[in-house]
């Protein structure tokens, strides 16, 4: 059984500081790791994927990936007010292609 | 783009009725996926098509639940006979490609009493 793991939460953090959110994943052979962001209430969106072992960085977002540990985070700097939502973590199969779902770490950040 | 679009938003059904999801995926995208989420059991893959042919339909919870993909614009889900434990939010996502990220649609929350 394939299996994604996160801490639930509540992470809460004070406005300016890095959230720091971690997955751990069962299959070593998992190739494509993704971060979605989810608002209550709204859909999964898109916000980083990392392929390869080492950072990954976009704007306030920084993806990391040790395959070794089978291990992938997601640091967000300057956190905001807006960055308050679920992240899911997803990984896909050994076939490539259906991405295995975290249950989420829901991050609070206060003002 | 107008994304992935699934009606209805909403649905209150009463236990034993049919229901029937639809998911109309972003126009070019080859790969279809159903979800269902639950606070329990987070976001579970049900079902997923690869130009318009299923490919995986291991986490359909049972035979009361069914999938079809009749072209490339649009997927039904339907569960008859209906009960209280298919209450969750049901998303519909596509993407281009095996390893790009998946477009959710808004989903659909049903409730059945």
């Amino acid at each position: 059984q394939k299996e994604v793991e996160q801490n639930s939460g509540p992470l809460s953090v004070p406005e300016g500081a890095i959230a720091s959110l971690n997955c751990t994943y069962s299959d070593r052979g998992s190739q494509s790791f993704f971060w979605y962001r989810q608002y209550s209430g709204k859909s999964p969106e898109l916000i980083m994927f990392i392929y390869s072992n080492g950072d990954k960085e976009d704007g306030r977002f920084t993806a990391q990936l040790n395959k070794a540990s089978q291990y992938v985070s997601l640091l967000i700097r300057d956190s905001q007010p807006s960055d308050s939502a679920t992240y899911l973590c997803a990984v896909n199969d050994q076939a490539g292609t259906a991405l295995i779902f975290g249950k989420g770490t829901t991050l609070s950040v206060s003002s | 783009d107008a994304g992935v679009i699934q009606s209805p938003r909403h649905e209150v059904t009463e236990m034993g009725q049919e229901v029937t999801l639809r998911c109309k995926p972003i126009s070019g995208h080859d790969y279809l996926f159903w979800y269902r989420q639950t606070m329990m059991r987070g976001l579970e893959l049900l079902i997923y098509f690869n130009n318009n042919v299923p490919i995986d339909d291991s986490g359909m919870p049972e035979d009361r639940f069914s999938a079809k993909m009749p072209n490339a614009s649009f997927s039904t889900l339907k569960i008859q006979p209906s009960e209280p434990r298919d209450s969750a939010v049901y998303f519909c996502a596509s993407s281009f490609g095996a390893l790009s990220g998946y477009t959710f649609g808004s989903g659909t929350r049903l409730t059945v009493v």
